[in-house]
C-alpha cells in the first residue's frame, strides 16, 4: 500500500515565525503536491514538484516555498507565518508513467495549522 | 479553464438506500478522473481511479462512470450504511493538475 506520511496532525504557531511542515512518501513516486483545503473554497494547489529539486508554482504559492531535496520528502515552508494561512494542509503524490490515464494521486492525513 | 462541479452539495439518506453521487467538468481533455472519500479532520482516501478510456470502475458496492463527451462522472453506492458518511469529492487529471470539486457531505442515518 502506498503511504504517504506528514510529519504534524496538528501544529499551532504565532504570527511571524517560520513554520516547516514535511511529508514522506514510501512508492518511489515522482510527482509530490501540497495543497490547502478551507472550507467553502474545496483544496487549492500550492506547490507541486515532479522531481528532486523541481517546483512549480501552483494557483497560490504566494506566502509560500518548498523543498525537494529527496525523492521521498517534500517540505513546506511558511517564511513568516500569518493569520491567513490557518487551514489544513495536505500533502499528495503520484506516479510519473508514460501514460498519465494511470496516475492516481495519495494523500497523507493532514497538518491542521493554527497560527495565532 | 477547467471547473468541477459536485451537486448537491450535502445529502441524507436512510440506511440502505442506493445513492448516487455527481461530478460535473467543463473540459473534457482530462486523463482520469478520481474520486475520494473525506472523513472529518482527515486526509482523502482514494476509492476509484477511472481513466479516460474507460466508462466505469467498481470496487465493492461502490461503481463509478465516466462520460467524458457530457462532461460528467456519477459514484453509485449501493446499500447505504451509516459508515458511509464523509464527504466525498472528485477530482479530475488535466494536462498540469488535478482540479478537485467542492464534495458532497453524505449522511447515511440508522
Amino acid at each position: 500500500d502506498v503511504k504517504v506520511t506528514q510529519s504534524s496532525r496538528y501544529l499551532v504557531k504565532r504570527t511571524g515565525e517560520k513554520v516547516f511542515l514535511e511529508c514522506v512518501q514510501d512508492m518511489d513516486h515522482e510527482n509530490m503536491f501540497w495543497y490547502r483545503q478551507d472550507p467553502g473554497l474545496g483544496l487549492r494547489l500550492i506547490y507541486f514538484s515532479y522531481d528532486v529539486k523541481m517546483k512549480e508554482k501552483g494557483d497560490i504559492p504566494e506566502g509560500y516555498s518548498v523543498s525537494r531535496e529527496k525523492k521521498e520528502r517534500f517540505s513546506l515552508i511558511l517564511e513568516s507565518a500569518s493569520t491567513n494561512q490557518t487551514s489544513m494542509y495536505l500533502c499528495a503524490s503520484t506516479s510519473a508513467g508514460t501514460d498519465r490515464s494511470y496516475n492516481e494521486q495519495f494523500f497523507g492525513p493532514g497538518t491542521r495549522l493554527t497560527v495565532l | 479553464k477547467q471547473e468541477v462541479t459536485q451537486i448537491p452539495a450535502a445529502l441524507s439518506v436512510p440506511e440502505g438506500e442506493n445513492l448516487v453521487l455527481n461530478c460535473s467538468f467543463t473540459d473534457s481533455a482530462i486523463y482520469n478522473l478520481q474520486w475520494f472519500r473525506q472523513d472529518p479532520g482527515k486526509g482523502l482516501t482514494s476509492l476509484l481511479l477511472i481513466q479516460s478510456s474507460q466508462r466505469e470502475q467498481t470496487s465493492g458496492r461502490l461503481n463509478a462512470s465516466l462520460d467524458k463527451s457530457s462532461g460528467r462522472s456519477t459514484l453509485y453506492i449501493a446499500a447505504s450504511q451509516p459508515g458511509d458518511s464523509a464527504t466525498y469529492l472528485c477530482a479530475a487529471l488535466g494536462t498540469y493538475k488535478y482540479i478537485f470539486g467542492t464534495g458532497t457531505r453524505l449522511k447515511v442515518l440508522a
